[in-house]
């Protein structure tokens, strides 16, 4: 069965305190592991697409990337803007719609 | 210029009712997709419509039922609404099926009472 998982479901980080977010998967012959901010309210935002195994995209203090079976979230010297919560996302094998994880809802106070 | 509209944002209404939402795309993508979202914030597809065609049903009960109108419309039709239909549903759509990502509306909440 196509399976997204997400690790912590919740994290509170300090102002200026760096940590990662994971994401592992079990979808046949992945087609793209994707990563969204959703703020309260609101619906999900894009933020990074992957491809393939090595590959490293970044956002400000965001940093995306991806091995063979999961993707990590970078989240360097985070601000409190930076809140919200981080799903990650695959095509189900049939490659016709997204398979979401739970998120995992980041607080960065001051 | 809002790229994926819904309409209403909320939605409050009594079990038993029938209701629609409504869906709109700006950016000329090929294909939408509605979504569950849960009191525990986990996202699930519910439908796509490609080029006016459903492409997958997620064991969604009969109840729900889109309608296309055309490829810039997606709407959402619910009959006999039962207090376990209250959530956010979001709208979204994409190019190529996705392969770029998803567009997302900001989320219709229903309420049903």
């Amino acid at each position: 069965e196509d399976q997204v998982t997400q690790s912590p479901e919740a994290l509170r980080l300090q102002e200026g305190e760096s940590s990662s977010l994971n994401c592992s998967y079990t979808v046949s012959g992945l087609r793209g592991l994707f990563w969204y901010r959703q703020d309260p309210g609101k619906g999900p935002e894009f933020l990074f697409t992957l491809y393939s195994a090595g590959e490293e995209k970044e956002k400000e203090r965001l940093k995306a990337t991806l091995t063979k079976k999961e993707s990590f979230l970078h989240i360097t010297a985070p601000k409190p803007e930076d809140s919200a919560t981080y799903l990650c996302a695959a095509p189900n094998q049939a490659g016709t719609a997204l398979i979401f994880g739970k998120g995992t809802t980041l607080s960065v106070s001051s | 210029d809002t790229a994926v509209s819904q309409t209403p944002k909320y939605l409050v209404t009594q079990m038993g009712n029938d209701k629609s939402i409504k869906c709109e795309q700006n950016l000329g993508h090929d294909t939408m997709y509605w979504y569950k979202q849960d009191s525990k914030k986990f996202l699930k597809i519910m439908f796509s419509y490609n080029n006016k065609e459903l492409i997958i049903n997620e064991t969604v009960p009969n109840r729900f039922s889109p309608k296309s109108p055309d490829k810039a419309h997606l709407n959402l039709h619910i009959n006999s609404l039962e207090l376990g239909d209250s959530a956010v549903y979001f709208c979204a759509s994409s190019q190529q099926q996705g392969m770029r990502g998803y567009t997302f509306g900001s989320g219709t909440r229903l309420t049903v009472v």
